[in-house]
């Protein structure tokens, strides 16, 4: 069974400019979680998806940061404009069901995003 | 809300010596609670997990962590580890009443040194 993908691996940008992060999740999982991981802290949730529709984003600063999962299956991240203190790791999590809290999540390997 | 404490940022230890990583959490309800491990350059992967029943959970790769609900804690201990198990650990909780969130403690470094 293939794992959740992302891509790109590694971004670098400058501050002020845009950046998009795509997710794939493992076949046929119904939510889909979006994290940062900023350098020395745990994952913190931005976003949450149950199939296509938004089930939490009361993390998501929502003025630069934006997300969408087009039928329910891959998903893309994206910031605009960026900051410096967006520099972290994003991860994509998929999970079967349906936003159970005994539910499995399914990490994927990160996109690791420096702003300068 | 809930939140996790891993109490020791980093924890070197030698091969084939126990280790225990601290983890407590605060909730005001029913909790699930979970260990995951992030190898470099990769992904959290589950470690283990307990939802209910026996308090003691275990690992395939022979680590367990035990439920202590008075003591509001889930500790993961190893009696044993390898150099492969250097990794960083990440305690996480999600709460029966807000679906599956997980609230993510900042992780011990454990390193294994031969």
């Amino acid at each position: 069974e293939a794992g959740v993908a992302q891509s790109p691996r590694y971004k670098i940008i400058e501050k002020r400019q845009s950046v998009a992060f795509w997710c794939n999740p493992i076949s046929g999982h119904a939510t889909l979680y979006w994290y940062q991981q900023i350098l020395g802290q745990g994952p913190k949730l931005l976003i949450q998806f149950q199939n296509n529709g938004v089930v939490d984003d009361s993390q998501l600063p929502k003025d630069r940061f934006s997300a969408e999962r087009l039928k329910g299956v891959d998903s893309t991240l994206k910031i605009q404009p960026a900051k410096l203190e967006d520099s972290a790791v994003y991860l994509c999590a998929s999970s079967l069901g349906l936003a159970s809290s005994t539910d499995t999540q399914y990490f994927g390997p990160g996109t690791r995003l420096t702003v300068l | 809300a809930q939140s996790v404490t891993q109490l020791d940022s980093q924890v070197p230890v030698f091969e084939e010596a126990p280790v225990e990583l601290r983890c407590n959490y605060s909730s005001s309800v029913s909790v699930y609670l979970f260990w995951y491990v992030q190898y470099p350059n990769q992904g959290l992967q589950l470690l283990l997990k307990y939802l209910s029943g026996s308090t003691l959970v275990e690992s395939i790769n022979g680590f367990e962590a035990e439920f202590n609900k008075s003591q509001t804690s889930f500790h993961l201990r190893k009696p044993s580890v390898h150099i492969s198990d250097t990794a960083e650990y990440f305690c996480a909780v999600s709460e029966e009443t807000s679906g599956s969130r997980l609230t993510f403690g900042e992780g011990t470094q454990l390193t294994v040194n031969p």
